[in-house]
């Protein structure tokens, strides 16, 4: 049984701060990683994802993969109070669907 | 570029009664269609996923079944709901092979059952 497992929060952080944003998953096969935000009522949104070991930066938003480790991570840096939402890690092992983490709470306090 | 659209937006459904979720995809060709459910408190659990029109993959054997009557059509129905099939339901679509390329959601169903 493939696992994600993510901290439930919630991470509280002041505006303008970093938030890191962990994930750990149990298939050593795992190819593709995800991170997805998704707002109180409100379906998951993409917001990027990597494949290879190292950073891959996108805006505001730092993916880090270490797959020795069998880590991924999410950085957020200048939090804005609009970022708070829960923040889902998702993964696959070759052929299979996405397997997803139940999320951690983010708050960022103005 | 492509759009996902999913209905209702919410349903309240007595124990027994029969259910039927659509969802359709625009502006894409022969995609991977999905669908999750999550419950309150839980993560988002695969139901079914299917790689092309009447290939269905099954991951939670429930009271719940899908089918893929067109390319950019994917149905979810259950003849009897029960209390525990309460929860958010949402469809995705990806391309490529199944796992290597991202998901995009529908707004998702929330369907309560009595």
């Amino acid at each position: 049984q493939k696992e994600v497992e993510q901290n439930s929060g919630p991470l509280s952080v002041p505006e303008g701060a970093i938030a890191s944003l962990n994930c750990t998953y149990s298939d050593r096969g795992s190819q593709s990683f995800f991170w997805y935000r998704q707002y109180s009522g409100k379906s998951p949104e993409l917001i990027m994802f990597i494949y290879s070991n190292g950073d891959k930066e996108d805006g505001r938003f730092t993916a880090q993969l270490n797959k020795a480790s069998q880590y991924v991570s999410l950085l957020i840096r200048d939090s804005q109070p609009s970022d708070s939402a829960t923040y889902l890690c998702a993964t696959d092992s070759g052929n299979t669907p996405l397997v997803f983490g139940k999320g951690t709470r983010l708050s960022v306090i103005a | 570029s492509q759009t996902i659209h999913q209905w209702p937006a919410t349903l309240v459904q007595p124990v027994g009664s029969p259910l039927s979720l659509e969802c359709t995809v625009e502006g894409t060709s022969n995609p991977n269609l999905y669908w999750y459910r999550q419950a309150a408190g839980r993560g988002l659990q695969l139901l079914f996923y299917s790689v092309g029109i009447g290939q269905i993959s099954s991951e939670v054997p429930q009271n719940l079944s899908a089918s893929r009557p067109q390319d950019r059509q994917f149905i979810l129905s259950s003849k009897k709901l029960l209390l525990s099939d309460s929860g958010f339901y949402l469809c995705a679509w990806g391309t490529g092979t199944v796992g290597n390329s991202p998901l995009h959601f529908g707004n998702g169903t929330r369907l309560t059952v009595t």
